[in-house]
């Protein structure tokens, strides 16, 4: 079955850096569009970046453009998010996520999500 | 970037009763549309694709309508499982973005 587990999350204070994993299995990694949706804490869901099948193609909110880059290493299955210059309104569950069709980027498969707290 | 409205904020429903939610487009999304639940302290699940379509395993009570600008997800006879907090999201243009959630909660 579908496995995503997400790692990396934790207390960092603002304007510091901090690297999101998500570990996938049961699945074709490398035939999978990948995403990072996050959710502030009470507060609805926003896309954050996405990779594309090998790793050419990125595209980010303009909320995290310039300070997040998102990465995917097909070899071991996994893909990262490298968080520079982190701010309070960073603040969020981190979720990786599966694009459920081939040019329709909704998300099937959901990790569990991993918990970035941007503090002093 | 595409604004999408849901209502109504929170829905209260006796177990057994309809639920009706709708979510609204600043712009027409033609039917890149898809609706989460998401119980407390869980990740979202996959409900609705296409504006209609049910993910797998899914059932038949949650079904999705609409195209264009308006969407409804309507669950015919709501379960203990159904309360929970729902989303649409819109995939037509970048950014991708969601609606704000309804609130399922028991009556």
């Amino acid at each position: 079955q579908v496995q995503l587990v997400e790692s990396g999350g934790g207390v960092v204070q603002p304007g510091r850096s901090l690297r999101l994993s998500c570990e996938a299995s049961g699945f074709t990694f490398s035939n999978c569009v990948m995403h990072w949706v996050r959710q502030a804490p009470g507060k609805g869901l926003e896309w954050v970046a996405v990779i594309s099948y090998d790793g050419s193609s990125k595209y980010y909110a303009d909320s995290v453009k310039g300070r997040f880059t998102i990465s995917r290493d097909n070899s071991k299955n996994t893909m990262s998010l490298q968080m520079n210059s982190l701010r309070a309104e960073d603040t969020a569950v981190y979720y990786c996520a599966t694009q459920g069709g081939v040019a329709d980027e909704y998300f099937d498969y959901w990790g569990q999500g991993t918990l970035v707290t941007v503090s002093s | 970037e595409i604004v999408m409205t849901q209502s109504p904020d929170t829905l209260s429903v006796s177990p057994g009763e309809r639920a009706t939610l709708s979510c609204r487009a600043s712009q027409s999304v033609s039917r890149n549309l898809a609706w989460y639940q998401q119980k407390s302290g869980q990740a979202p699940r996959l409900l609705i694709y296409g504006a209609s379509t049910r993910a797998t395993g899914i059932p038949a009570r949650i079904s999705g309508s609409g195209s264009g600008t308006e969407f409804t997800l309507t669950i015919s006879s709501l379960q203990s499982e159904d309360f929970a907090v729902y989303y649409c999201q819109q995939y037509n243009n970048w950014p991708l973005t969601f609606g704000g959630g309804t609130k399922v909660e028991i009556k």
